[in-house]
């Protein structure tokens, strides 16, 4: 296992499209989080499962956002209706859990909606 | 609202030189404190983490946290241009643990 894995690297789109977006995270982490970061930002929290239950939504997830976490394994996250400012790296993050471990980050996703 | 603030930068420092990064929060729950590095184009890498006050260092790096103060920091001993990056400080309260960033300080290591 070398760590977490997105798929694809580069998604572009046209506006109103969807589009989904695969993580598997280390096979140890049992909780898995999805991040958005734009340029010049840091990331911001999106979702976060534990095992397969999705625990916590940010309010920046909006009703075209949906993500799973089918058997607790890989995760995917997508996008419906997709708009300009959907534009950014998406990130996913998984860790072993405990407030001491550090999140391990997959390389990201970067989607351009034109 | 849990607010992380970090200097944007860019931190400019000579090759060999000290480099200081500073981050504060507002969430005095706050119990766990991370600090990534993030080369431009690539993913944050995480190189530390604190959840005491005090000093806690690896190799050239020294994360320092004052709850009392709110703050933490990361300082980079004989700084090296390979060390060019944004570094991202989080912050993560009890519960679900989930770390909220600050937008980073961008580093720059000149010869």
């Amino acid at each position: 296992d070398t760590g977490v894995s997105q798929n694809p690297r580069h998604k572009i789109t046209k506006r109103g499209q969807n589009v989904t977006f695969r993580c598997d995270p280390i096979s140890e982490h049992n909780r898995l989080y999805w991040y958005r970061q734009t340029l010049g930002q840091g990331p911001e929290f999106l979702t976060y499962f534990q095992n397969e239950a999705q625990l916590e939504k940010s309010r920046l997830l909006s009703d075209r956002f949906s993500a799973e976490r089918p058997k607790g394994s890989f995760s995917t996250l997508e996008i419906q209706r997709t708009e300009q400012g959907d534009s950014a790296m998406y990130l996913c993050a998984s860790s072993s859990g405990g407030v001491n471990y550090g999140y391990t980050f997959g390389s990201g996703t970067r989607l351009t909606v034109v | 609202q849990k607010e992380v603030e970090q200097n944007s930068g860019p931190l400019s420092v000579p090759e060999g030189a000290i480099a200081s990064l500073n981050c504060t929060y507002s969430d005095r729950g706050s119990q766990s404190f991370f600090w990534y590095r993030q080369y431009s184009g690539k993913s944050p890498e995480l190189i530390m983490f604190i959840y005491s006050n005090g000093d806690k260092e690896d190799g050239r790096f020294t994360a320092q946290l004052n709850k009392a103060s709110q703050y933490v920091s990361l300082l980079i001993r004989d700084s090296q241009p390979s060390d060019s990056a944004t570094y991202l400080c989080a912050v993560a309260s009890g519960g679900s643990y989930i770390p909220t960033f600050g937008r980073g300080t961008s580093l720059i290591v000149h010869p």
